[in-house]
Order: structure tokens, then sequence, then C-alpha cells
């Protein structure tokens, strides 16, 4: 499967434990982004790398939340002292180019549960 | 990014042509239409997109209004599979940002 890769697939933690999450994006794509999504809406935008560098950042990703993406390959989204505002999908997508006329994937997400 | 108003929901009959609408007055003009598509507990899906041009691939045809404030999906052929929450973005920036979408059932 050469599509976006995204580990757990659910992950169940007691409220004030830290989660990290895993995407591995397709092969040779620059671009990386994560996204939130609760039952009933759209995904949120949260944080968007090219290569390495993170370059933007949504004012939903609080304090708690850190995402790297070092040497510009996978990328981990950390949850620290999680709430049971943060349950959600959290996806994962990736694309290839410098501009605006190319899409990006969606892997399958993971979804936390916060108890 | 420009807004985007699409209706909540939609019905379509199998083997017919399902029809979105979405409005998006204020886009600018470099500013592309995306569409993606979410089945229940899935990652979306991507359709299409354009920037002015009619655009038609394997899955679905796009046709923007010539002043570009409004563009129509088109599934030629709808099944049961492509029940759906369908989403419209426009976007300047490289983050996408979606809206609600239309749920669309196709019904036999």
């Amino acid at each position: 499967d050469t599509g976006v890769s995204q580990n757990p697939r659910h992950k169940i933690t007691k409220r004030g434990q830290n989660v990290t999450f895993r995407c591995d994006p397709i092969s040779e794509h620059n671009r990386l982004y994560w996204y939130r999504q609760t039952l009933g809406q759209g995904p949120e935008f949260l944080t968007y790398f090219q290569n390495e560098a993170q370059l933007e950042k949504s004012r939903l990703l609080s304090d708690r939340f850190s995402a790297e993406r070092p040497k510009g390959s996978f990328s981990t989204l950390e949850i620290q002292r999680t709430e049971q505002g943060d349950s959600a999908m959290y996806l994962c997508a990736s694309g290839l180019g410098q501009n605006l006329n190319t899409e990006a994937f969606f892997g399958q997400g993971t979804r936390l549960t916060v108890v | 990014d420009a807004k985007t108003t699409q209706p909540p929901s939609m019905d379509c009959a199998e083997g017919r042509a399902a029809n979105l609408p979405c409005n998006h007055s204020t886009i600018s003009g470099n500013e592309y239409v995306y569409w993606y598509r979410q089945i229940h507990s899935q990652g979306p899906q991507y359709i299409i997109h354009g920037l002015k041009n009619n655009e038609t691939n394997e899955m679905a045809s796009l046709i923007i209004t010539e002043d570009r404030k409004s563009s129509t999906l088109i599934l030629p052929h709808a099944t049961l599979r492509d029940t759906a929450v369908y989403y419209c973005i426009v976007r300047v920036s490289f983050d996408m940002r979606f809206g609600a979408g239309t749920r669309l059932t196709v019904k036999p």
C-alpha cells in the first residue's frame, strides 16, 4: 500500500496522559498536514509542514499539542495532558509540489478517545 | 480562504447523475476550487480540482461558472458507493479549510 499511513488507528487513553500519533506520508511527498475532525464536522486544519519546516499552525493547536517532522519524512503529533475535548479523529495528509495546483492525499486517521 | 456554501444534504437515484452545487461568491482570481468526499469513518478522498476551466477525470466532472462564483460537481452515474459527505473547498494557501459539506445519499 503506497498511501498515507497512520498509526495507531485507534487509541484510548485516560485523561491527563500523553499520546503520540505517527504519520508516514506517500514517498517523496514534501508537504504534510495534520487535521482534527469531531463527529459531524468537517476536518479542521491543525498544522502544515513543507519538508521538515513547520510553516503554519492553527490557533487550534494549543500549547499541549506539538508536531514534528524530522528529516522531512514521517511526522508525529503529540498531545500532552489529554483532555476529554481532545477526543476526535486525527487525520494526516500529504502532497507533492510547490504550487497550489496539486492535491493532498489523506490517511485513514487515528481515532482518539479520552476517558 | 474564500468561504463556500453547500446544501447540507441531497438525495440521488442510483444510476442517475448527481449534481452537487457550491457557491463561492468571494473567490479570488488565484484560488482553486477543490472537491473531496468522505465516506463514513474514512479519511477524505480527493475527487477533482480546477481554477477556471471545466475539468473531468475518471471520477467526476467539475463545472465552474464563468464568473467563478459557483461550481458544480457532477457524478455522471451515481452508485450506492458514492454515498458520502462531499466537501467543496477554495484555497489560496497550502492548507485546506473544510466546511460542513453536503451529505449525498444515493438511493436504489
